[in-house]
C-alpha cells in the first residue's frame, strides 16, 4: 500500500510566523511531488510542485524535497490568517509522470492566529 | 490560467435518483480526467481516471455500475451516481491536466442524499 502522511495538526501559528508542514511518503519510485491548499467546502488549490531534490521558493512558500529521506516540507513565511486551510501533500504514483495519478494524504489543518 | 469547471456545484435529492455531474475542461483538451471523492475531514480519495473514448479505469473497491463514467468528448467527462443513497452523500471533484502542468481541480459537487 502506497503512502502519504502527515501530521493532521491543527497546527497553529502566530501571525507573521514560518509555518513548517511535513510529509513523508512510502513510494521511494515517487518523481512528482505537489502542496495543494484547501479551504473548507473548497477543492484544492494547487501551492507548490516540485522534482528534484532541494528548496523551491515561491514568494512566501518554500518547498523542500529530500527523496534519500522520502520527505517533502512546505515552509509558510510571513503567515498570514488568510493562509489558515488544510494542506494536502500529493505524489505522483510511478515513474516519469507515466500515470499521472496522485496519492493524497490526509492533510494538515494550519491555523494562523491574528 | 487553466480552468476545469464542474457542475453542479450542490445537489440535494432523495434516495434512489441517479445524479450527473459535468466536468469540462475551459480552455485546454484533457485526453485524461480523474474522479475523487472526500469525506468530511478525510483526504482525496481517487475514485477513477477517465480516459477520452475508451472505458474509464476504476480504482480497487470502486463499483464500476455505481458510478458511471463517460468522456466522450476531449473537454467533457461526466461521472453518473446511479440509484444513490445517504453513504453516497459526499464531496465529488474532478481534475484534469493541462499539458505540461500539475493537475487542476474543479471546484467540487456536494451531492446529499435524503
Amino acid at each position: 500500500q502506497k503512502e502519504v502522511e502527515q501530521n493532521s495538526g491543527p497546527l497553529s501559528v502566530p501571525e507573521g510566523a514560518i509555518a513548517s508542514l511535513n510529509c513523508t511518503y512510502s513510494d521511494r519510485g515517487s518523481q512528482s511531488f505537489f502542496w495543494y491548499r484547501q479551504y473548507s467546502g473548497k477543492s484544492p488549490e494547487l501551492i507548490m510542485s516540485i522534482y528534484s531534490n532541494g528548496d523551491k521558493e515561491d514568494g512566501r512558500f518554500t518547498a523542500q524535497l529530500n527523496k534519500a529521506s522520502q520527505y517533502v516540507s512546505l515552509l509558510i513565511r510571513d503567515s498570514q490568517p488568510s493562509d489558515s486551510a488544510t494542506y494536502l501533500c500529493a505524489v505522483n504514483q510511478g515513474w516519469g509522470g507515466a500515470t499521472n495519478k496522485l496519492i493524497f494524504g490526509t492533510g494538515t489543518l494550519l491555523a494562523v492566529q491574528p | 490560467g487553466a480552468v476545469v469547471s464542474q457542475h453542479p456545484s450542490r445537489v440535494i435529492c432523495k434516495s434512489g435518483t441517479s445524479v450527473k455531474i459535468e466536468c469540462r475542461s475551459l480552455d485546454f483538451q484533457a485526453t485524461t480526467m480523474f474522479w475523487y471523492r472526500q469525506f468530511p475531514k478525510q483526504s482525496l480519495m481517487l475514485m477513477a481516471t477517465s480516459n477520452e473514448g475508451s472505458k474509464a479505469t476504476y480504482e480497487q473497491g470502486v463499483e464500476k455500475d455505481k458510478f458511471l463514467i463517460n468522456h466522450a468528448s476531449l473537454t467533457l467527462s461526466t461521472l453518473t451516481v446511479t440509484s444513490a443513497h445517504p453513504e453516497d452523500s459526499s464531496f465529488y471533484i474532478c481534475s484534469a491536466i493541462p499539458r505540461n502542468q500539475p493537475q487542476h481541480f474543479g471546484d467540487g459537487t456536494r451531492l446529499s442524499i435524503l
